[in-house]
């Protein structure tokens, strides 16, 4: 079965530490997705990777395809920080026009004044 | 920017009811997607539709149906509400990609989720 493994589950961290998160998932991905959540529910997407690494302000997106690993990285944490970080990946090529995802459980961050 | 707009934020509903959940997205996007969310289980996908009239079935289908009658819209419907059936529903909209490429994705844009209670 394919599988989308986060850790760690929950992290505490204080204001101002760097934050590592991670993501294993177990065969060929096509694209992998960080997206976050805010407490109330709503999802947005954070960033979206086929290779390398991406950066969009304080965070910091990585992904290694031969060893089947991602990491999002938070620099100068703050408490606006505080989410749950999801990972999530499209498996293989898919048949065109499939967007289908598979979503880890989460990493809730919970980062302290 | 994106809008995806479900109908409810909070519903309860009794064992047995029918059940409609509505999702509206204002992007003309193709592909839109029903997950549930349940502590320690992470978005499971329900249905998702890449079309008008056409659906596929999720990881977990059981016990539920959906309707994309317009582009816009997709419902989700819990034919016969069960206790098994609380939980959080999150709808997603995203483009179809234009090109066939084996890598690459685009961003699913997401609702605010409707948390239902069956009693």
């Amino acid at each position: 079965k394919n599988e989308v493994e986060q850790s760690p589950q929950n992290l505490t961290a204080q204001e101002g530490e760097f934050i590592t998160i991670n993501c294993s998932y177990s065969v060929g991905i096509s694209a992998l997705h960080w997206l976050q959540q805010h407490p109330g529910g709503g999802i947005v997407s954070l960033f979206m990777l086929s290779s390398g690494k991406k950066k969009h302000g304080r965070l910091i997106a990585t992904i290694n395809i031969q060893e089947k690993h991602s990491s999002l990285h938070i620099t100068a944490s703050h408490p606006r920080d505080s989410a749950v970080y999801i990972c999530a990946v499209r498996w293989g090529p898919g048949y065109f026009g499939n967007e289908k995802l598979t979503f880890g459980t989460g990493t809730r961050l919970t980062i302290i004044p | 920017d994106v809008k995806v707009t479900q109908s409810s934020r909070y519903l309860v509903k009794r064992t047995g009811e029918k059940v409609f959940l509505e999702c509206v997205q204002d992007m003309d996007h193709e592909n839109m997607f029903w997950y549930r969310q349940d502590p320690g289980l992470g978005l499971r996908l329900i249905y998702f539709s890449y079309d008008v009239k056409m659906k596929e079935k999720g990881d977990i289908p059981e016990g539920y149906s959906v309707s994309r009658e317009k582009k816009e819209r997709f419902s989700l419907i819990l034919e016969s509400a069960s206790t098994n059936q609380t939980s959080m529903y999150l709808c997603a909209s995203s483009l179809r990609r234009r090109v066939i490429a084996r890598e690459g994705s685009q961003p699913q844009h997401f609702g605010d989720g409707t948390r239902l209670s069956i009693l």
